[in-house]
């Protein structure tokens, strides 16, 4: 089935640039997507993309597509504490009405 | 204020017991989405809901129902059948079923005494 892989950890320096990994499975998958998670909350909704785009910035945030080799990621610029959380990549599944999640990064940011 | 609400933010569950997580939007969203997430691992979906009166199986609805008898409430029932409910519960909509960016409600977390 269709599936979704990430690295668990990721550990930087405040002010240093992240850049959080992400493969998938479905070819067929016409938007990505980035969520951030905060302890005990729910998912926000950082960022997507389009399968036609390579790149996609926003702000501090820049997400580059690799169709090809089915490569996603995620740059977060300057990195700051208010940053750490953990990021979940989402592709949508052949079948319609459904996002297939990675496990999900937790980023810990570091004086 | 429009968003998702889900109440209540913690729930405790006794062996045999049914419980219902409610999850409420103002979005004016036609479909609905319930996914568990355990620890480590990313979210599965329970059940999914493109317009009222409708929904469907998600990849683990075993042990779970739904309803959706108005536009804006999904609630969620987790059944005395569903053996290992102690997870972290999240409610998402989209404007449309299919190919729409989900918004995700805060999350119940339910724990069983």
């Amino acid at each position: 089935g269709e599936d979704v892989e990430q690295s668990l950890f990721l550990s930087v320096r405040e002010g240093d640039s992240s850049v959080i990994n992400c493969t998938y499975t479905d070819s067929s998958s016409t938007y990505l997507y980035w969520y951030k998670q905060e302890p005990g909350a729910g998912l926000q909704l950082l960022t997507y993309i389009f399968s036609n785009m390579d790149m996609k910035q926003d702000q501090r945030l820049t997400v580059l597509l690799n169709k090809k080799d089915k490569h996603l990621s995620l740059r977060i610029a300057d990195t700051q504490t208010g940053d750490s959380a953990i990021y979940f990549c989402a592709s949508e599944a052949r079948g319609y009405n459904k996002l297939i999640f990675g496990a999900g990064t937790r980023l810990a940011v570091h004086p | 204020d429009g968003g998702i609400t889900q109440s209540p933010k913690y729930l405790f569950r006794k062996e045999g017991q049914n419980v219902t997580l409610s999850c409420e939007q103002n979005l004016n969203h036609d479909a609905m989405y319930w996914y568990r997430q355990d620890p480590g691992q990313g979210l599965r979906l329970i059940y999914y809901s493109q317009i009222v009166n409708d929904f469907q199986k998600g990849d683990i609805a075993e042990g779970y129902s739904v309803s959706r008898e108005k536009k804006e409430s999904f609630p969620l029932t987790v059944t005395s059948a569903q053996k290992n409910p102690t997870a972290f519960y999240l409610c998402a909509s989209s404007r449309e079923g299919g190919r729409e960016t989900q918004y995700f409600g805060p999350g119940t977390r339910l724990l069983v005494l």
